[in-house]
This record gives structure tokens, C-alpha cells and sequence, in this order.
């Protein structure tokens, strides 16, 4: 089984910040990673798909790299609607999300 | 557009059952193959269940294997979880998702006496 493991587990940044959120996999799964932003009550919504892929619709602030083992998510610029957990997800066998990284507001 | 709507979610007894929906439409479900996703209160999520298009591959994650089934039907855009033997860190929100990030609403499965 692949696992996830996902720094830091929180983070507290301000408006306009830039953040960084590190994933790292078990094993190579060349780039078959997806980033996700879930805000309570709601079920994920995609961000980025492939590693860097940044999906329809999403905000060009937020962008994803990496491929094997290690990568990493970024939000250029902290706003406030990005208060939310990340999680990333690898479906290179299977699904496992890693264990989620919680954005506050500073 | 594309939409999953789960269903079937409730509060059950340990050792109990409970058969969950998702019904799909909006995009040719046959074509696709499906997950089932758990996310237990406050935690992360948790890929609990996979069926191939056809039903032809199926897997499960360790922790409901022997419990869970999982199945479809192709004719009816529908997917299923039938869960049995409950226990109580089965209690979660299970979303159906399947493709580049369609989930649906979830539904809540609570497991307590």
C-alpha cells in the first residue's frame, strides 16, 4: 500500500502570505497526484490534478510540483477565502490522501 | 452536469446494517469506474471501497474488507455500499467520487447504541 505523509499538519500565515504545503509518498507515483481544499461541512473540491495541473475554474494563485515522491502545493498569496484543509491524494494504485494540513488565518 | 447524490445514511447499532446509495447522472456512468470515500468526524479522509466499470476489479481497504460490498448498476446509474457487521469507528460522511474530482454531497453513517 502507498502511503501519504503530508507537513506541516497546521499552519497559521496572513492575508497575502505565501504558503507552502509539503507531500511526500512512499513510493514513485511518477505524477499521480491530486490537491484538494475542503472547507467543513463540504465534501473536497479539486485544485490541482497530475501534480501541477491547476484545475478549471480554480484561482491561478494556488499551483502545485513535484513528481516520484515529493511534492509540494503553494498559495501565492494567502486570502481569506483559503481558510481550509488541504489534503493531497495519490491515485497511482488506488486512492490514499494523505492526513490533511489545516490554513488559518493569522 | 454532472451530479452524485448519495443516500441511505442513518444511525445504526453496532453489528448492524445499512445499504448505501449513490445515484449518478449527468456524464455515461457505465464508462467509469467508482470510489467510495469515508471521512470519520474531525478527521481526514479515507478511500474505503473501488469498482471497475464493468464490476469486473473490485478492492477494498483492510479495515472494512470482509464487512463492506461494494457494487453497481450499470442500468440504473447506480453504486452501492453494503455494510455490514458495523462498528462504531465506522461512523463517517461517505462521499461516492469518481474522476478528475466529482464527489457528491455525502452521506452520514453514524454507528452507536
Amino acid at each position: 500500500d502507498i502511503q501519504m505523509t503530508q507537513s506541516p499538519s497546521s499552519l497559521s500565515a496572513s492575508v497575502g502570505d505565501r504558503v507552502t504545503i509539503s507531500c511526500q509518498a512512499s513510493q514513485d507515483i511518477s505524477n499521480y497526484l491530486n490537491w484538494y481544499q475542503q472547507k467543513p461541512g463540504k465534501p473536497p473540491k479539486l485544485l490541482i490534478y497530475d501534480a501541477s495541473n491547476l484545475e478549471t475554474g480554480v484561482p491561478s494563485r494556488f499551483s502545485g510540483s513535484g513528481s516520484g515522491t515529493d511534492f509540494t502545493f503553494t498559495i501565492s498569496s494567502l486570502q481569506p477565502e483559503d481558510i481550509a484543509t488541504y489534503y493531497c491524494q495519490q491515485y497511482d494504485n488506488l486512492f490514499t490522501f494523505g492526513p490533511g494540513t489545516k490554513v488559518d488565518i493569522k | 452536469e454532472v451530479q452524485l447524490v448519495e443516500s441511505g445514511g442513518g444511525l445504526v447499532q453496532p453489528g448492524g446494517s445499512l445499504r448505501l446509495s449513490c445515484a449518478a447522472s449527468g456524464f455515461t456512468f457505465s464508462s467509469y469506474s467508482i470510489n467510495w470515500v469515508r471521512q470519520a468526524p474531525g478527521k481526514g479522509l479515507e478511500w474505503v471501497s473501488y469498482i471497475s466499470s464493468s464490476s469486473s476489479t473490485i478492492d477494498y481497504a483492510d479495515s472494512v474488507k470482509g464487512r463492506f460490498t461494494i457494487s453497481r448498476d450499470n442500468g440504473k446509474n447506480s453504486l452501492y455500499l453494503q455494510m455490514n457487521s458495523l462498528r462504531a469507528e465506522d461512523t463517517a460522511v461517505y462521499y461516492c467520487t469518481f474522476g478528475r474530482g466529482h464527489w457528491g454531497q455525502g452521506t452520514l453513517v453514524t454507528v452507536s447504541s
